[in-house]
């Protein structure tokens, strides 16, 4: 099956500042990867996703990158706002509704003002 | 949009007793769904996934008759953990996905505790 390697576990970084989290996965067969963002008692929220056919995508302070063929892929945060202290869950799939997704470890994101 | 619906939120309930949580696509149908469980400040664990209309595939080491799975309708899936003991007790979270544009969708989890 998949294994998904995710680091840091834990982030701090300064109001302003960048934070940048890496995944990594096993399954060549997987083409969906989707970073999620949980929050204390609550489920994850999609913030970002690519899919296999394309090696960056952004919206708006949010970037993913996808390198295929060393299977890995890395989460970019800009100018950071304490808002954005969270947990975040990168995951892999085969993309489709009856492949579910595998998780990372998770990376704790500390914003300081 | 895609919105999954998760219940109860909170649950507390004695040793010994089951309790059933409820996972709903609002605004689509969801053939399979996923069970999720999740351990303070650690990952999400698949448990199994649900299907609709057959039976539930659970995920090596996950004791299917402890953890009843329902997925009768396109929109609803229930896990039903029985004879719960205090090791029950965590973050359970429901997903699905509605098509390739939304991607998997999260329910709000439910906590459980066990007494």
């Amino acid at each position: 099956g998949e294994n998904v390697e995710q680091h840091p576990s834990t982030l701090s970084v300064q109001e302003g500042d960048s934070a940048v989290i890496k995944c990594t996965y096993s399954d060549s067969a997987s083409n969906y990867f989707p970073w999620y963002k949980q929050e204390l008692g609550k489920g994850p929220q999609l913030i970002i996703d690519i899919r296999s056919n394309v090696g960056e995508k952004k919206d708006q302070r949010i970037a993913v990158t996808l390198n295929k063929t060393a299977k890995h892929f890395s989460l970019h945060i800009t100018e950071t706002q304490p808002e954005d202290s969270a947990v975040y869950f990168c995951a892999a799939s085969r993309g489709t509704g009856a492949n579910n997704l595998f998780f990372g470890t998770g990376t704790r994101l500390t914003v300081i003002p | 949009g895609a919105v999954v619906s998760q219940h109860p939120s909170r649950v507390i309930c004695k040793s010994g007793t089951s309790v059933k949580i409820e996972c709903r696509s609002l605004d689509f149908q969801a053939t399979t769904m996923f069970w999720y469980r999740q351990f303070p400040k650690q990952s999400l664990m698949l448990m199994a996934t649900s299907n609709e209309g057959s039976k539930a595939t659970y995920e090596q080491g996950v004791e299917k008759d402890k953890f009843l799975i329902n997925h009768a309708s396109l929109t609803l899936s229930t896990l039903t953990v029985t004879s719960a003991h205090p090791e029950d007790s965590s973050f359970y979270i429901c997903s699905a996905m509605r098509d390739r544009n939304y991607g998997y969708t999260f329910g709000s989890g439910t906590r459980l505790t066990v007494v």
